[in-house]
């Protein structure tokens, strides 16, 4: 059975600070994803990851991927208010683009 | 891309009822999917709802309790039968883009059991 951790469940930081989100599962798999989810809202998709050592950034986020670790990283290069939110990092172990095992999520608190 | 649809958006149930939320996909979709986030919790998934034949549940979901259906490759319903405060959670429609790597997720049915 796909398991999948991430740490820290919750994580307070401030304003230009740097912190990192790890995600961890416990079968092969090369399809990683990360969404982003606001009180209230549904999940917004951040990052695709479909290979080994596959690195994607977007703004003041870097997504990375070692499968041979099973190992996922979400970077926050200096945090900003609006990065608040909860991080969940998600395995597809199907490798077909569909279900998908989450994570415990990650709640952000970037405070000032 | 996919757009999703799902109603209702929001909903107070009265415990005992069932409710049927709906899942409008705006292109064909092999695979759809019913995920369930309880409160403060993270996503579980419910089902892969099979176009043409019955639906496929996870462990811990049965298909009495989570009646799906799925006429058509646009098409999907979720019920929630019985329901109890337990079942108070978002309910969320996925489809897959296979052989496409995104997987896209509907804007969520919150339901509150009283």
């Amino acid at each position: 059975e796909l398991k999948v951790e991430q740490n820290p469940l919750f994580l307070s930081m401030q304003e230009g600070k740097n912190y990192t989100i790890y995600c961890n599962y416990s079968t092969t798999s090369d399809r990683l994803y990360w969404y982003r989810q606001d009180p209230g809202k549904s999940l917004e998709s951040l990052f695709v990851l479909l290979s080994n050592g596959a690195v994607k950034q977007e703004g003041r986020l870097m997504a990375s991927l070692d499968t041979k670790a099973r190992l996922s990283t979400l970077h926050i290069t200096a945090a900003v208010h609006d990065l608040s939110a909860t991080y969940f990092c998600a395995v597809d172990g199907t490798g077909t683009a569909s279900k998908l095992t989450f994570g415990t999520g990650t709640r952000l608190q970037v405070t000032l | 891309s996919a757009v999703i649809s799902q109603k209702p958006s929001r909903d107070i149930c009265q415990r005992g009822t069932s409710l049927t939320i709906q899942c409008q996909v705006d292109s064909q979709v092999t695979m759809m999917f019913w995920y369930r986030q309880q409160p403060g919790q993270s996503l579980t998934l419910i089902a892969t709802a099979n176009q043409g034949s019955e639906a496929t549940y996870e462990s811990g979901f049965v298909i009495d309790k989570f009646p799906i259906s799925r006429p058509n490759l646009t098409f999907s319903t979720l019920t929630v039968s019985n329901m109890s405060p337990e079942d108070s959670s978002i309910y969320l429609c996925s489809v897959g883009d296979w052989p496409g790597n995104t997987i896209y997720f509907g804007e969520g049915s919150w339901l509150t059991v009283v």
